[in-house]
């Protein structure tokens, strides 16, 4: 049981370029969610979506924008990348709580 | 304000000692309360949560939680190096987005 799969793992990307991160479940959970962890910061949510079908924005959206596939998958886009978007990345399901995390995509902008 | 604030540490106890960790909340109507512990480079990892006042424990952690004070705290008994780790205090906001604190790095002396 995989439980929620991210990838890549780790990604450089030069400023301008674009990229999208995946995210899969395998718990039929109905909320899946984005969130960036830089130092000292905790962990920040960028998207969520709550069910299949819908997307909302969190508290850092700006530069970023998310499509739920399907029940299982749920992607997030850098359409521009800048330095500022340096991060590690963390993709979440659950279902009413609590969060089951994956492994992380540790990106650089250059 | 945060909507999560946390201790910030580092936090340093000798094995064997109590680890004490403190997070308070700013929203009234959270009503779930989660602690997470994220060794360095790896995920978050549930560890416990709380949902009504009072204590409740696991093992050697106990959860504390007063509604009235927007307080929340962790303790960890009996100190061992493997706790050495970040733990991150969370609440929901409302049915769906999950919020975090900056995080608490605990280091456990042998």
């Amino acid at each position: 049981n995989a439980g929620v799969t991210q990838t890549p793992k780790f990604q450089v990307l030069k400023t301008g370029q674009s990229m999208t991160l995946q995210c899969a479940q395998d718990m039929n959970h109905n909320s899946m969610y984005w969130y960036r962890q830089d130092p000292g910061m905790g962990l920040r949510l960028i998207y969520y979506s709550a069910s299949e079908g819908t997307t909302d924005k969190g508290e850092v959206p700006n530069g970023y924008n998310v499509s739920r596939l399907n029940k299982r998958e749920f992607s997030l886009r850098l359409e521009s990348a800048a330095p500022s978007q340096t991060s590690v990345y963390f993709c979440a399901s659950s279902e009413i709580s609590p969060l089951h995390f994956g492994n992380g995509t540790r990106l650089t902008v250059t | 304000q945060k909507e999560v604030e946390q201790n910030s540490g580092p936090l340093s106890v000798p094995e064997g000692a109590i680890a004490s960790l403190n997070c308070t909340y700013s929203d009234r109507g959270s009503q779930s309360f989660f602690w997470y512990r994220q060794y360095s480079g790896k995920s978050p990892e549930l560890i416990m949560f709380i949902y009504s006042n009072g204590d409740k424990e696991d093992g050697r952690f106990t959860a504390q939680l007063n509604k009235a004070s927007q307080y929340v705290s962790l303790l960890i008994r009996d100190s061992q190096p493997s706790d050495s780790a970040t733990y991150l205090c969370a609440a929901y906001l409302n049915d769906y987005k999950l919020s975090f604190g900056a995080g608490t790095t605990v280091t456990v002396r042998a």
